[in-house]
C-alpha cells in the first residue's frame, strides 16, 4: 500500500532558529493531512492540520505547507524552543471514504541550547 | 471531557498469556481507531470502528487479535496467546466527522511480552 514518508530521520536545530520538517506522500487521493508531535512514552499530540483544498495553514509558531503537485508536506516551526524537541510525524487520511490515518517513520528534532 | 483515555498504561505479560486493553474515546466522537507502534516507527493502523461497527481491519491484525466496541462508546483490544513480537505501544484514537475530524490519540498502552 501507499504510505507517508519523511525525508530526514533527524534534525538538529539551534534554539531560536526556525525548523523545517519535510514529508513526502504518495497517495494522490489523500484529502487531509496532520502533523503530530510525539514525546517519549506519550501518544502523538496534534499540532496542525490541512485539507487538500488548501496550500498553507498557520497556527501559533507553526505553519504547514502542502504542495499537491509534488506530493510534499512541510512543517515550519518558528523560533524553536527546547520544548519542541520530539519526534514529528506527518499523517495522511486516504480519501473521501477512507478514515484511517497513514504515518511515516518520523523525524527526531533535537534543539540545541 | 479530558480526551482519549487508555488503560492500562503498561502491561508486562508472559508469552502465551492473553491480554486486554481498554480505550475510552472522546465522548462525541463516532470513530475509534487502534494503532500499534514499535520503537522508532510511526503508528501502524490495526482497525477502526464507526459507532459499534468494525469497518476495517489491517492485515496486521492476525486472528489472535480481536477488537470490540459493543455500545459504540469504549473499545477493547484483546491479544490471545501473546508472542514476543507483540511487544509494542498500542495506541487508540478517536475522530468525528464534525470540526475537521479532530483525530485525537490517547497516551497508549505499552505491552511487553517476556
Amino acid at each position: 500500500g501507499e504510505s507517508v514518508g519523511l525525508h530526514l530521520p533527524t534534525l538538529s536545530v539551534q534554539e531560536g532558529d526556525n525548523s523545517i520538517i519535510n514529508c513526502a506522500y504518495s497517495n494522490s487521493a489523500s484529502d487531509y493531512f496532520i502533523w503530530y508531535k510525539q514525546e517519549s512514552g506519550k501518544g502523538p499530540q496534534f499540532i496542525i492540520d490541512i485539507r487538500s483544498n488548501m496550500d498553507k495553514r498557520q497556527g501559533q509558531r507553526v505553519t504547514v505547507l502542502l504542495n499537491k503537485t509534488v506530493k510534499h508536506l512541510s512543517l515550519q516551526i518558528a523560533a524553536t524552543q527546547p520544548g519542541d524537541s520530539a519526534v514529528y510525524f506527518c499523517a495522511e487520511k486516504g480519501g473521501l471514504n477512507d478514515y484511517k490515518l497513514s504515518f511515516g517513520a518520523g523525524t527526531t528534532v533535537t534543539v540545541r541550547a | 471531557d479530558t480526551g482519549v483515555s487508555q488503560d492500562p498504561r503498561h502491561k508486562i505479560t508472559k508469552r502465551g498469556q492473553n491480554v486486554t486493553f481498554r480505550c475510552d474515546p472522546i465522548s462525541e466522537h463516532n470513530r475509534l481507531y487502534w494503532y500499534r507502534q514499535t520503537l522508532g516507527q510511526g503508528p501502524e493502523f490495526l482497525t477502526y470502528f464507526q459507532n459499534e461497527a468494525q469497518l476495517e481491519k489491517s492485515r496486521l491484525l492476525s486472528d489472535r487479535f480481536s477488537a470490540e466496541r459493543p455500545k459504540g462508546s469504549f473499545s477493547t483490544l484483546e491479544i490471545q496467546r501473546t508472542e514476543q513480537g507483540d511487544s509494542a505501544m498500542y495506541l487508540c484514537a478517536s475522530s468525528s466527522d464534525r470540526a475537521n475530524y479532530g483525530y485525537t490519540f490517547g497516551s497508549g498502552t505499552r505491552l511487553t511480552v517476556v
